[in-house]
């Protein structure tokens, strides 16, 4: 299994530009996120999802939206790239049922630059 | 909504030396507790993880202890090792619902000086 992959790995934008984040994961899991590491500001998670079809925001939505058509994709899109977006985005997916533990597996990261 | 503060940011330690890192949560109703890991270039790794019924959890040079009366928790790190270098993070659920997502703390960065 691969596990959790991201496409990109690494982005350069300008501001004002749009693109979108790929987030795939092959372990037919529920539950899926993504999250912006900032130095030292930890994780914030922006969006995430508790199944296809389903979305809902997290700390730190603004200037991001996400789809989730296939229950193995998670997308991450920004229309309009500000230089406060320049991060580390990281997606993760867990399996999710009802009040369970669920350790969350991340993918490598996207690393993102806003000029 | 829940509040997770950690520390200390940055801890620097003699291979061989025990590493401790604590956490604090703001919602009493929280109930789970994992730890995670991320190396670097990596994205972060879960490394052991407590529930609210249990006080302590052991795996090998590892061990995370919480008190629900403070509303703290901590990872233990014995024998430390160059290669237990990285980011620590902590992290709390509040079980509103099956659906609450995990709030982390900013993290630590663990040094490990042979």
């Amino acid at each position: 299994n691969a596990g959790v992959t991201q496409t990109p790995k690494f982005r350069v934008l300008k501001t004002g530009q749009s693109m979108t984040l790929l987030c795939a994961q092959d372990m037919n899991h529920e539950y899926m996120y993504w999250y912006r590491q900032d130095p030292g500001m930890g994780l914030r998670l922006i969006h995430y999802s508790v199944g296809e079809g389903t979305t809902a925001k997290g700390e730190v939505p603004d200037g991001y939206n996400v789809s989730r058509l296939k229950k193995q994709n998670f997308l991450l899109g920004l229309e309009s790239a500000a230089p406060s977006q320049t991060s580390v985005y990281f997606c993760a997916s867990s399996y999710s049922t009802g009040f369970s533990y669920n350790e969350q597996f991340f993918g490598p990261g996207t690393r993102l630059t806003v000029l | 909504g829940e509040n997770v503060e950690q520390h200390p940011s940055t801890l620097s330690v003699q291979e061989g030396d025990s590493a401790v890192i604590k956490c604090t949560y703001s919602d009493s109703a929280s109930n789970y507790f994992p730890w995670y890991k991320q190396e670097l270039g990596k994205g972060p790794q879960l490394i052991i993880d407590i529930r609210s019924n249990v006080g302590e959890k052991k795996d090998q040079r590892i061990a995370v202890t919480l008190n629900k009366t403070a509303k703290h928790f901590s990872l233990h790190i014995t024998e430390t090792q160059p290669e237990d270098s990285a980011v620590y993070f902590c992290a709390a659920r509040t079980p509103i619902s099956g659906n609450t997502p995990l709030v982390f703390g900013k993290g630590t960065r663990l040094s490990v000086i042979a």
